[in-house]
């Protein structure tokens, strides 16, 4: 079952431009980690945040979560064309580390 | 280099000839993972397993099966496919515990016609 609900499903900015990606998702969690991937290759992890973290930063990333939402978001700083991907959220939430993914975030950073 | 290789990355087989996508990852992590990715259903789990000999379903297992054997490798078996397999599959592995990501293979893209 899905467990991240990302939005926007799909988001076209300039480059230079912040972009915004959302996720929300049902039940606890243990960790919530973002996810890259472009097209037809493999994810690449990003960042993973704690349950008991509100925020934190990688580089151009920032990622915040709210677990009284349940809700996550990831900000990029100033795109570039070389973020143009799918953006994933994914949420570890029982015993056995299964990452339940969401359908992700299509993001297209036009030069 | 730290890395989940997987082969083949691309296979196109017939209704019912026996398969196996092989998937190995150089990093020493106990937990290793099968997923498909379909248009609209995004990610699922297809088995998992926490260590050698300790595999368990995901949430779509039919139709598939796993070996543990060793520690690096964790083979994905189609007996008999059919085209509803037909999907791009990843292979992932990750160490055990609670703060640690996936590291994902290239993915394996499979038709069965």
């Amino acid at each position: 079952s899905q467990q991240g609900e990302e939005d926007p499903q799909a988001l076209s900015i300039q480059e230079g431009e912040n972009a915004t990606m959302n996720c929300s998702y049902k039940t606890s969690i243990n960790n919530l980690q973002w996810y890259r991937q472009n097209s037809g290759r493999g994810l690449v992890h990003l960042i993973l945040i704690r349950s008991n973290e509100r925020e934190k930063h990688s580089g151009r990333l920032r990622v915040t979560l709210d677990t009284s939402k349940k809700s996550s978001s990831l900000l990029i700083t100033a795109s570039r064309a070389a973020d143009t991907a799918s953006y994933f959220c994914a949420t570890d939430g029982g015993s056995n580390y299964k990452l339940t993914f969401g359908k992700g975030t299509l993001l297209t950073v036009n030069p | 280099e730290a890395q989940v290789t997987q082969n083949p990355r691309y296979l196109i087989t017939v209704t019912g000839k026996k398969l196996t996508v092989t998937c190995s990852q150089n990093m020493n992590h106990e937990y290793m993972s099968w997923y498909r990715q379909d248009p609209g259903l995004g990610l699922r789990q297809i088995y998992y397993s926490m260590n050698v000999e300790v595999t368990d379903k995901g949430d779509v297992p039919e139709g598939y099966k796993v070996s543990r054997k060793e520690k690096r490798n964790f083979p994905l078996i189609l007996e008999s496919p059919s085209p509803n397999q037909t999907s791009l599959y990843f292979c992932a592995s990750s160490l055990v515990g609670k703060t640690h990501g996936y590291t994902f293979g290239s993915g394996t893209r499979l038709t069965v016609v």
